[in-house]
């Protein structure tokens, strides 16, 4: 399967900084980029879905100004969560899919291995 | 509303016996199906995607389509306790939408 890097894999942040994570696709070219957060024991929360070179497209109830997508290239998507507060600790996992078709390898979503914020 | 609906679990199954694990949806123009692992503190990891209707196979995994029922089957032959994860089901419709997850299954593998 398609390989997708998350960096960093842990951050420990004191309230009311900001916080970058990136998102890379290593081994094919993500046309849309999806980040998630989940908190423990909870299902996954879609956040947001980014296309290369669009504004990203927020699911209700998320602010989009406190968490900032940018998905400059096809392998590139970063999320920053601005000011953030204690309530913002979760696990932050992105996701990365290809233009390929049914059934083609880069049509699946594949994940990041997430990032573990924690706020204090 | 599109939904996923998965039994939370936790599935008991020995080791070595055939782990079932069951999703319906909602959304009848679905076209697209796929099986996640998550292990516990990880992220999902895909393991399946059935596009047709019947049976697909890899290795010890066999996913299982029936559009006109609105479910989908993942089997796990001689289930091992590293399988032991939570199993998510995730749907998709036509073109290029998002997917939509059920809460997952806790699968516990034992010894």
């Amino acid at each position: 399967g398609a390989v997708v890097s998350q960096h960093p894999s842990w951050v420990i942040c004191k309230s009311g900084t900001s916080v970058k994570i990136e998102c890379r696709s290593l081994d094919f070219q993500a046309t849309t980029m999806f980040w998630y957060r989940q908190f423990p024991k909870q299902s996954l929360m879609l956040m947001a879905t980014s296309n290369e070179g669009s504004k990203a497209t927020y699911e209700q109830g998320v602010e989009k100004d406190k968490f900032l997508i940018n998905h400059a290239s096809l392998t590139l998507s970063t999320l920053t969560v601005t000011s953030a507060h204690p309530e913002d600790s979760s696990f932050y996992i992105c996701s990365a899919r290809g233009p390929g078709g049914p059934g083609q390898g880069i049509y699946e979503q594949y994940f990041g291995p997430g990032t573990r914020l924690t706020v204090t | 509303q599109k939904e996923v609906e998965q039994n939370s679990g936790p599935l008991s199954v020995p080791e070595g016996a055939i782990a079932s694990l069951n999703c319906t949806y909602s959304d009848r123009v679905s076209q697209s199906f796929f099986w996640y692992r998550q292990y516990s503190g990880k992220s999902p990891e895909l393991i399946m995607s059935i596009y047709s209707n019947g049976d697909k196979e890899d290795g010890r995994f066999t996913a299982q389509l029936n559009k006109a029922s609105q479910y989908v089957s993942l089997l796990i032959r001689d289930s091992q306790p590293s399988d032991s994860a939570t199993y998510l089901c995730a749907v998709k419709d036509s073109g290029y939408s998002t997917l939509t997850f059920g809460k997952g299954t806790m699968l516990l593998v034992s010894p």
